[in-house]
């Protein structure tokens, strides 16, 4: 599975966009890229998937270049709630390899 | 259905007790997954079925550690000789082939 780096923290205040980019360099063929959000003390949640160009939905929006060796995840106007961890990951999207999750990056949102 | 259940939320154990950990999927998914997370780290996969059958198994998993899910349905996941190191968060989720995971809230672990 292709490796993804993202940072490790960022700060927003509330009302602002938040953009998080995630490299995936080696990211194959047939991989999808999804991000999960997590909550303290909840299990992950599916936010959005995509393949490339770009997919939104009412959470959030996902932007993949042509060369589909990054991501960048769109949180528009956060609010405090949206405080939380949001992991990136390559998914082959075969259902035959299970997930695998890096550090994630944890957003805070400042009111 | 409101999504996968995990029983206890919390459990406290002393070391060298045995736990076991339920999880039930959403029932129309065939594909059941155990994580195990700890403080500042990313879920870490630990096993996963397809129905009944257990597919693969992380190096993660030692001999003290085994998982079942009997009929397709529920799972349940045994720490035998708990040590301090199996203090964590286990979750549990279930997907559909092809589509996102669902994941249960957790049992977080305490070994005394």
């Amino acid at each position: 599975l292709a490796k993804t780096t993202q940072p490790i923290s960022m700060d927003s205040y509330e009302g602002q966009e938040v953009n998080i980019t995630c490299s995936h360099n080696n990211i194959a063929t047939n991989d999808y890229i999804t991000w999960y959000q997590q909550f303290p003390s909840q299990g992950p949640r599916f936010i959005i998937q995509g393949y490339k160009t770009k997919v939104t939905n009412e959470v959030a929006s996902l932007f993949i270049p042509a060369d589909r060796k990054s991501s960048t995840l769109s949180l528009p106007r956060v609010s405090l709630s949206d405080t939380a961890v949001y992991y990136c990951l390559v998914d082959p999207n075969s259902g035959n390899t299970p997930l695998v999750f890096g550090k994630g990056t944890r957003l805070s949102v400042i009111a | 259905d409101t999504g996968v259940s995990q029983d206890p939320r919390h459990k406290i154990t002393k070391r060298g007790q045995n736990v076991t950990f339920r999880c039930d999927p959403i029932s129309e998914h065939n594909r059941l997954y155990w994580y195990r997370q700890t403080l500042g780290q990313g879920p870490e996969f630990l096993t996963y079925f397809q129905n009944e059958a257990q597919l693969e198994k992380s190096r993660l998993l030692s001999d003290r550690f085994s998982a079942e899910r009997p009929k397709g349905s529920f799972s349940t996941l045994e720490i035998q000789r708990t040590e301090q190191g199996d203090s964590a968060m286990y979750l549990c989720a279930s997907s559909l082939a092809l589509y996102g995971y669902t994941f249960g809230s957790g049992t977080r672990l305490t070994v005394v």
